[in-house]
């Protein structure tokens, strides 16, 4: 059982689009992150939010906390083939154990 | 400067024989972890080291697995008696200190097939 969950799993879009990745759990977390990752390399962070019903901005990257704590959303405007990649969201299980979701793999095509 | 680095980047074994994966992580971080990443799923954590000491294995799937860091740097995931379940991509991550607030920066990963 995914502590974390993901949804979409996939997600092909066209240039230009919009689009939301969300993650969901039945836990509370003290703080929730997305990463992004290439193929053949480490996860890179992108974000971490930590206070409930909490919205940072990254360029054309919204990211959400809600209000609980149980579930974020990552939305994407005007989507490039640059964004393709697979994003993970994470959690803090104590300091430092961090738990993954299964990841949405994305592709913008151009 | 030099990131999260681990070697090698590929390892092809046999079952039944051991492997050693080496993480040399961003000098002066602390604290350093381990991920196991199947095909298709996000990473899954195995051990965390705070200095040399481990602290936290709990997510190590059993005994075959071993990890040590002498020296409170450079860190060796020990894998004995390798099955074919074990082959993945295992990941190296470091943070300059340890709590939520802290980064952890990932290596590149070594790639292990078990046959």
């Amino acid at each position: 059982t995914q502590l974390l969950e993901q949804s979409p799993q996939f997600l092909s879009i066209q240039e230009g689009e919009n689009l939301t990745v969300y993650c969901n759990s039945s836990s509370v977390f003290s703080s929730l992150q997305w990463y992004r990752q290439e193929p053949g390399e480490g996860p890179v962070l992108l974000v971490t939010v930590v206070t409930g019903g909490e919205v940072k901005k990254l360029k054309r990257l919204t990211f959400q906390f809600g209000d609980a704590r149980k579930d974020s959303s990552l939305h994407i405007t005007a989507a490039q083939p640059g964004d393709t990649g697979l994003y993970l969201c994470a959690g803090h299980q104590g300091a430092q154990k961090l738990v993954f979701g299964q990841g949405t793999r994305l592709t913008i095509n151009p | 400067g030099a990131g999260v680095s681990q070697t090698p980047s590929n390892k092809v074994t046999e079952k039944g024989k051991y492997v050693e994966l080496r993480c040399d992580p961003i000098s002066g971080h602390t604290a350093l972890y381990w991920y196991r990443q199947s095909l298709g799923q996000g990473p899954e954590f195995l051990i965390y080291f705070q200095g040399t000491g481990a602290a936290d294995d709990s997510g190590l799937p059993n005994d075959r697995f071993f990890a040590v860091r002498p020296e409170g740097s450079v860190s060796t995931l020990k894998i004995q008696r390798t099955e074919r379940g074990d082959s993945a991509v295992y990941l190296c991550a470091s943070s300059l200190g340890t709590g939520f607030r802290e980064t952890q920066y990932f290596g590149p990963g070594t790639r292990l097939l078990v046959l």
